[in-house]
C-alpha cells in the first residue's frame, strides 16, 4: 500500500513564526501536492511538484513556498505564519504528473496560528 | 464559473434509499474524472474513477456526460457506513503533459437508520 506520511497531526504556532510541514511518500511517485482544506471552501491547491526541484503554483500560493530536494519528500513552508493560515493541510502524491492517476493523501496536519 | 461544482447537501436519507450526486466541471479539456470519499476528520480516498461509458462498482454507479460536462454518482441500497462527504474530482492539464487534480467542495451524505 502507498503510504503518505505527514510529520505532525497537530501544530500550534505563533504569528510570524516560520513553519515547516513535511511530507514523505514511499512509492516512488512523481507528483506531490499540498492542499489546504477549510470549511465551505473545500480542498484548494497550494503548490505541486512533478519532479525533484520542480514546483508549480496552485490556486493559492501566496504566503507559502515549497521544497522538493528528494523525490520522496515535499515540504511546505510558511515563511511568516499568519492567523489566516490556520487550516487543515493535506499532502498527496500520485504516480505521474498528468493528473490522471489516483492521488493518495496523508492524514493531514491541523495547523493553528495564534 | 467555478471549476468543479457540487451541491453541498447535506443529503439525509434512510438506510436502503437510492441517492444521486451531481457535479459539473468547467474545463472542457479535462480528461480524467474521479469520485473521492472523505470521512469526518479523515483524508480523502479514491472511491472510483469515472469512465466515458459509465462504470459500476457494487452499489455505486458513476456516469460521465462530456457534452454537458457533467458527472454523477448513484448509490443504491444506502448503508449507514456510506455516511461521508463525496468529492467530485477532475484533472486539470497544464502545458505539455503535466496536470493536477481539482476538487469540488464535496457533497455531504448522512444515512439514517
Amino acid at each position: 500500500d502507498v503510504k503518505v506520511t505527514q510529520s505532525s497531526r497537530y501544530l500550534v504556532k505563533r504569528t510570524g513564526e516560520k513553519v515547516f510541514l513535511e511530507c514523505v511518500q514511499d512509492m516512488d511517485h512523481e507528483n506531490m501536492f499540498w492542499y489546504r482544506q477549510d470549511p465551505g471552501l473545500g480542498l484548494r491547491l497550494i503548490y505541486f511538484s512533478y519532479d525533484v526541484k520542480m514546483k508549480e503554483k496552485g490556486d493559492i500560493p501566496e504566503g507559502y513556498s515549497v521544497s522538493r530536494e528528494k523525490k520522496e519528500r515535499f515540504s511546505l513552508i510558511l515563511e511568516s505564519a499568519s492567523t489566516n493560515q490556520t487550516s487543515m493541510y493535506l499532502c498527496a502524491s500520485s504516480l505521474d504528473g498528468t493528473g490522471t492517476t489516483e492521488a493518495f493523501f496523508g492524514q493531514g496536519t491541523r495547523l493553528t496560528v495564534v | 464559473r467555478k471549476e468543479v461544482e457540487q451541491d453541498p447537501g447535506p443529503f439525509n436519507v434512510p438506510e436502503g434509499a437510492t441517492v444521486a450526486f451531481n457535479c459539473t466541471y468547467s474545463n472542457s479539456a479535462s480528461q480524467s474524472f474521479f469520485w473521492y470519499r472523505q470521512d469526518c476528520r479523515k483524508e480523502p480516498k479514491l472511491l472510483m474513477s469515472v469512465y466515458s461509458s459509465g462504470n459500476e462498482d457494487g452499489r455505486f454507479t458513476a456516469q460521465l456526460n462530456r457534452a454537458s460536462q457533467y458527472i454523477s454518482l448513484l448509490i443504491r441500497d444506502s448503508k449507514l457506513s456510506d455516511s461521508a462527504t463525496y468529492l467530485c474530482v477532475v484533472n486539470n492539464r497544464y502545458g505539455g503533459s503535466q496536470g493536477n487534480l481539482i476538487f469540488g467542495k464535496g457533497t455531504k451524505l448522512s444515512v439514517k437508520p
